[in-house]
């Protein structure tokens, strides 16, 4: 069973918009949540975290938010350029900033901007 | 500039035959990470490693995966003998975590990937 769930495959949002990707979780030992961005034939790379004591972190354009109550967090970009068009996985780890855990991903949104 | 490599970067084989992947983690990261991504599950956990020894490897069909890390810059991920679902792209991740009094950020780094066809 997922433990990591992003219900979203796909989402085309317009350049300049707002991009909303979501991501449910079941464990609520979780309490480190990340997300990594993915380009074709690339590896996934690091975007932006959030601990489980914080509701909210943002970096420039991207803002993650923390749901706790209803295990849920999101991600938001804004504005959305065209460059952001990628794979997005949500993950979640039990060991906090101290990773003694591994990361247990999302199965990814794919994020389409349109110019 | 640091970066997590992984060889092969293309592995097309026939069934039945052995496939052998490696990956030199960043130096000075403790913890090295085997993932699978497929279509179907997206992400998954194979195994990991922690100061070379290993610490999970229930993600893995045992019978016929195995991963070893003979030394801190070299981890391997052995499939012997290949099955057609075996098909995947397979990522190496290396962190430096759990270590006291070190700065954490907490993320992994991934290598680009291994993308293995078993025919």
């Amino acid at each position: 069973d997922q433990q990591v769930k992003q219900n979203s495959p796909s989402l085309s949002v317009q350049e300049g918009r707002i991009s909303i990707l979501n991501c449910d979780y079941t464990n609520s030992m979780f309490d480190y949540f990340l997300w990594y961005k993915k380009y074709p034939a690339e590896g996934p790379t690091f975007l932006i975290s959030i601990s489980s004591i914080k509701d909210k972190n943002e970096d420039g354009r991207f803002t993650v938010f923390l749901n706790k109550s209803a295990k849920h967090l999101s991600l938001h970009i804004v504005p959305s350029q065209p460059g952001d068009s990628a794979v997005y996985f949500c993950a979640a780890s039990a060991g906090g900033l101290r990773g003694n855990t591994p990361l247990v991903f999302g199965k990814g949104t794919r994020l389409s901007v349109i110019a | 500039d640091a970066r997590v490599t992984q060889t092969p970067r293309h592995k097309v084989t026939e069934m039945g035959q052995e496939v052998t992947m490696r990956c030199q983690p960043i130096l000075g990261h403790n913890t090295v990470f085997w993932y699978r991504q497929t279509m179907m599950q997206g992400l998954e956990l194979l195994a990991y490693f922690r100061n070379r020894a290993p610490l999970d490897d229930s993600g893995m069909p045992k019978d016929r995966f195995s991963a070893e890390m003979p030394d801190a810059t070299l981890a391997t991920l052995k499939i012997q003998p290949s099955e057609p679902r075996d098909s995947a792209v397979y990522f190496c991740a290396s962190g430096r975590v759990g270590r006291p009094g070190l700065p954490n950020t907490g993320e992994l780094f991934f290598g680009e990937g291994s993308r293995l066809t078993v025919l």
